[in-house]
């Protein structure tokens, strides 16, 4: 199994532009969520989903939106990418939801630059 | 919402000494309290959570103690290793609730 993957690894992208990021889990898990780790900061949720066809906001969603298309995929979109967007990208897949003490599983990260 | 507070930022311990890492949490609702330990460059990856409904939990040289009145819980690792050397998240979440919220992190340096 190769758990939860991210694409791409590394963007730069220029203000302005736009960009989504893929996330992929082969664990069959019901939720998933996307994070950013800014130094010194932690991690931050942006969105998260509870199944297929489902989303919700995190605690830092602006300038952001995603999908859930496939239970399998969660992807997270830029539509107009800020120098504030510079960060490392998580993506998070989990069988239950958190609260009930399950383990998240973790992507390898999308590091991205926005010039 | 859920506000978690983590210290120190940083913490350098020699070799064979023990390391502890404290954390607290806001909403007396948290019932599950993971910890993550991430290498540089690397993702975070689970080392060991504790439910509300326990004390203590150990593995092997680590372990988390909670003290549900204070809000508290606290991770233990002895006989520190230069591999223990990473960056390690606390985080809390509500049962009602799909918001893991982390702690800003503490970089553990093992001395050899």
């Amino acid at each position: 199994n190769a758990g939860v993957t991210q694409t791409p690894k590394f963007r730069v992208l220029k203000t302005g532009q736009s960009m989504t990021l893929l996330c992929a889990q082969d664990m069959n898990h019901e939720y998933m969520y996307w994070y950013r780790q800014d130094p010194g900061m932690g991690l931050r949720l942006i969105h998260y989903s509870v199944g297929e066809g489902t989303t919700a906001k995190g605690e830092v969603p602006d300038g952001y939106n995603v999908s859930r298309l496939k239970k399998q995929n969660f992807l997270l979109g830029l539509e107009s990418a800020a120098p504030s967007q510079t960060s490392v990208y998580f993506c998070a897949s989990s069988q239950i939801a958190g609260g009930l003490g399950n383990e998240q599983f973790f992507g390898p990260g999308t590091r991205l630059t926005v010039l | 919402g859920e506000n978690v507070e983590q210290h120190p930022s940083t913490l350098s311990v020699q070799e064979g000494d023990s390391a502890v890492i404290k954390c607290t949490y806001s909403d007396s609702a948290s019932n599950y309290f993971p910890w993550y330990k991430q290498e540089l460059g690397k993702r975070p990856q689970l080392i060991i959570d504790i439910r509300s409904n326990v004390g203590e939990k150990k593995d092997q040289r680590i372990a988390v103690t909670l003290n549900k009145t204070a809000k508290h819980f606290s991770l233990h690792i002895t006989e520190t290793q230069p591999e223990d050397s990473a960056v390690y998240f606390c985080a809390a979440i509500g049962a009602g609730s799909y918001q893991l919220t982390f702690g800003k992190g503490t970089k553990l340096s093992v001395i050899p």
